[in-house]
């Protein structure tokens, strides 16, 4: 069954450097989104990807997060200069038309 | 502001005992409701959905879910719980085919031997 995956699982960085998670999403899919969970807390909602552009974002995607689609597969999420409150797991999400959003493994960022 | 709202962060039952984990929405509009466990460590894995149709769902390992719009709720059951069971447990709502999916804080379930 095709699934999204998500690279790196962990991440650890330094405060203030760049992050890049790569998600791989389900190949007929059009529909991308990112979402995040501190620990502990809910799962909150970032950022929706359609046709090329942002559809959505939410107050917590400010200027310091952007996402890319450089090429037909994969969808990344960018934190250009890291807090210490990014440290979240961060989870990928993408689905075709009408269909459920189908979540990935997810990828923990620690910001020291 | 559209919210879902889970009863009780954390829930334990005796295995063997019916599970019920409690949700509500706010909504005029019903939603696409949606159940999501969370395996210790690991990503988000749909239990089941509502969308239209039968207002009792059935999803995966023996979970079941009523959608009941007079109360807004769409709580979560199980007859008989299995250790396996212990997890994280999130409601959410989604209000068109596009959009984000908004999820409840989440209930702890464990289960007593």
């Amino acid at each position: 069954e095709p699934e999204v995956t998500q690279t790196p699982s962990h991440q650890v960085t330094q405060m203030g450097q760049e992050v890049i998670l790569r998600c791989v999403p389900i190949s007929n899919h059009l529909y991308f989104y990112w979402y995040r969970q501190i620990l502990g807390q809910k799962v909150e909602f970032l950022v929706s990807f359609y046709n090329n552009e942002i559809s959505e974002k939410s107050e917590i995607f400010d200027d310091q997060f952007s996402v890319e689609r450089p090429d037909g597969s994969n969808f990344t999420l960018k934190i250009r200069s890291t807090k210490l409150e990014d440290s979240a797991m961060y989870f990928c999400a993408s689905k075709s038309g009408k269909e459920t959003q189908y979540f990935g493994p997810g990828t923990r960022l620690l910001v020291l | 502001a559209q919210s879902v709202t889970q009863l009780g962060s954390h829930v334990s039952v005796s295995e063997g005992a019916l599970v019920l984990l409690r949700c509500n929405y706010s909504s005029s509009v019903p939603p696409y409701l949606f159940w999501y466990v969370q395996y210790p460590n690991q990503g988000l894995q749909l239990l089941l959905k509502y969308t239209t149709g039968a207002t009792l769902v059935k999803g995966i390992n023996g979970f079941e879910a009523e959608f009941k719009k007079s109360e807004t709720s769409f709580h979560l059951t199980k007859p008989s719980a299995h250790m396996s069971d212990a997890a994280e447990y999130f409601c959410a709502v989604r209000y068109s085919s596009a959009s984000k999916i908004i999820f409840g804080s989440g209930t702890r379930l464990s289960i007593r031997p």
